[in-house]
C-alpha cells in the first residue's frame, strides 16, 4: 500500500528556515515525481512545485522559487523541502503527494494521486 | 494560466445530482484533475486526465471537457460527498488550482 507520511508540526520565527519530510512506501519512489501543494488557513491549494521523476529536475512557483528548495533521497525514499526567510504569510499546511503521470509526446504531465497527511508550519513572532 | 471554478458554494441534497465547472484561461488539453478535500484532511484525487477516475472512486463521479472548459458531476449525492471540491491544471508548468467549490447541505 502507498503511503507519504511527514515529519511533524514546527514554529518558526520570520526570517527563519523550515524544511519538511515526507518519506515514501509501497512503491518504486524513483519512477514518481513529487509534489508539494501548501494551504493558508481558511484558503484554498497552492502548487508550490514538483520534483520529476527519474532525472530529479524541479519546477516551482515563480513566487517561491528564490526561497523554496526541493529535493530527494533515493536512498531513504524521502523528499524534503525547505523554505527560507520565512513571512507570515508562509504559515499553512505543507502537503506532498505522489506525481503519477500521463507521456505524452516526450513530457510527462504529473498529477497527485497520493497525499500525505500534511505539515502545519507556523510562522510567527 | 488562470483557473477558475463556479460556482464557488453550492447547495444541494442527498440524491441530487450536481454540477461543477471549472474554466482555464487558456487551452490545458485534457490535462485536468478534480480533487475532494473534506475538513482537516488532505485532498483525494478524483479524477486525472479530465475524465478518468480514480480506482476506488465511486461512479456517482463524472468529469468531462478539454481545451478551456471541463465540468465534475456528481450524480445522486451521498452524504460524504458534501465537501470542497478543487480542480487543477497539470498541462504545463506552473500548475494551478481553482479557488474551490464547497458543496453543503
Amino acid at each position: 500500500q502507498v503511503h507519504l507520511v511527514q515529519s511533524g508540526a514546527e514554529m518558526r520565527r520570520p526570517g527563519a528556515s523550515v524544511k519538511v519530510s515526507c518519506k515514501a512506501s509501497g512503491y518504486t519512489f524513483t519512477n514518481y515525481g513529487i509534489t508539494w501543494v501548501r494551504q493558508a488557513p481558511g484558503q484554498g491549494l497552492e502548487w508550490v512545485g514538483t520534483i520529476s521523476s527519474y532525472y530529479d529536475n524541479t519546477y516551482m512557483a515563480e513566487n517561491l522559487q528564490d526561497r523554496v528548495t526541493m529535493t530527494r533521497d533515493s536512498s531513504t525514499d524521502t523528499a524534503y523541502i525547505e523554505v527560507t526567510s520565512l513571512r507570515f504569510d508562509d504559515t499553512a499546511i505543507y502537503y506532498c503527494a505522489r506525481g503519477s503521470w500521463n507521456y505524452d509526446a516526450g513530457v510527462r504531465h504529473y498529477y497527485m494521486d497520493v497525499w500525505g497527511k500534511g505539515t502545519a508550519v507556523t510562522v510567527s513572532s | 494560466i488562470q483557473m477558475t471554478q463556479s460556482p464557488s458554494t453550492l447547495s444541494a441534497s442527498v440524491g441530487d445530482s450536481v454540477t461543477i465547472t471549472c474554466r482555464a484561461s487558456q487551452t490545458i488539453s485534457h490535462y485536468l484533475a478534480w480533487y475532494q478535500q473534506k475538513p482537516g484532511r488532505a485532498p483525494q484525487l478524483l479524477i486525472s486526465k479530465a475524465s478518468t477516475l480514480e480506482s476506488g472512486v465511486p461512479s456517482r463521479f463524472s468529469g468531462s471537457g478539454s481545451g478551456t472548459e471541463f465540468t465534475l458531476t456528481i450524480d445522486s449525492l451521498q452524504p460524504e460527498d458534501f465537501a470542497t471540491y478543487f480542480c487543477q491544471h497539470y498541462n504545463n508548468f506552473p500548475y494551478t488550482f481553482g479557488q474551490g467549490t464547497k458543496l453543503d447541505i
